[in-house]
């Protein structure tokens, strides 16, 4: 049974590019949740996608926004990068059971370390 | 605003004795809590999880944490602790609109 992957592993990327990164939830599993942490900090959540419409938003620019697909896998873009993007980016997936996103447990992928110079 | 606090930044304890991570919350309604683990340059895993039910709560690798809703605690513990259990050790919960917030993490060093 496969967990949650996530690529690329690492990416390095200038200010004001472009950088999408890619998710497969774990099987069965048809939400994605994306979390963004910087170096020695808790992991911060940016949004959630279910059913292919983002659910859930934390505050975070619209530099910020996503796509979830048929196969529930998922996409995080970010534009016009910022020197304060860099990060690791964790990609979550659980299982919806409500509306509101119910309370199942969340499995993280190992994460894209992006760095912005 | 809801939270979850880890008031230590860093557990120290020697291989074979008992350790304690500390977690508080501040959130509206019944807390869901969770415990993951992150190892160097990985995500994070899933420890163990508080809905409801009993206060102590046995999860995965020995951990166990203990609810308790007076303190707003939900500490973790593990018996007799193991050098492989050094990690970075992350409370959080679902705040009242079902984001998951995380406390800012405890790194446990088990010295041998």
């Amino acid at each position: 049974d496969a967990g949650v992957t996530q690529s690329p592993t690492h990416l390095i990327k200038t200010r004001g590019q472009q950088v999408t990164l890619r998710c497969s939830p774990k099987s069965g599993h048809d939400t994605v949740s994306w979390y963004q942490q910087a170096l020695g900090q808790g992991p911060q959540f940016i949004f959630q996608y279910y059913e292919e419409e983002e659910r859930q938003r934390g505050n975070f620019p619209d530099r910020f926004s996503g796509h979830q697909f048929p196969n529930y896998s998922s996409e995080l873009n970010v534009n016009a990068l910022l020197l304060g993007d860099s990060a690791l980016y964790l990609c979550a997936s659980s299982l919806g059971t409500s509306s509101s996103g119910g309370t199942d447990t969340q499995y993280f992928g190992p994460g894209t370390r992006l760095t912005v110079l | 605003a809801q939270s979850v606090a880890q008031p230590e930044d860093q557990v120290n304890v020697a291989e074979g004795n008992p350790l304690t991570v500390k977690c508080t919350y501040s959130v509206s309604g019944n807390p869901y809590l969770f415990w993951y683990v992150q190892y160097p340059n990985r995500g994070l895993q899933f420890l163990l999880k508080y809905i409801t039910g009993d206060n102590l709560v046995k999860g995965s690798y020995g951990f166990e944490a203990e609810f308790n809703k007076s303190q707003t605690s939900f500490h973790l513990k593990k018996p007799s602790a193991l050098v492989s259990d050094s990690a970075l050790y992350f409370c959080a919960s679902w705040d009242s609109s079902y984001k998951l917030i995380f406390g800012s993490g405890t790194r446990l060093l088990v010295r041998p």
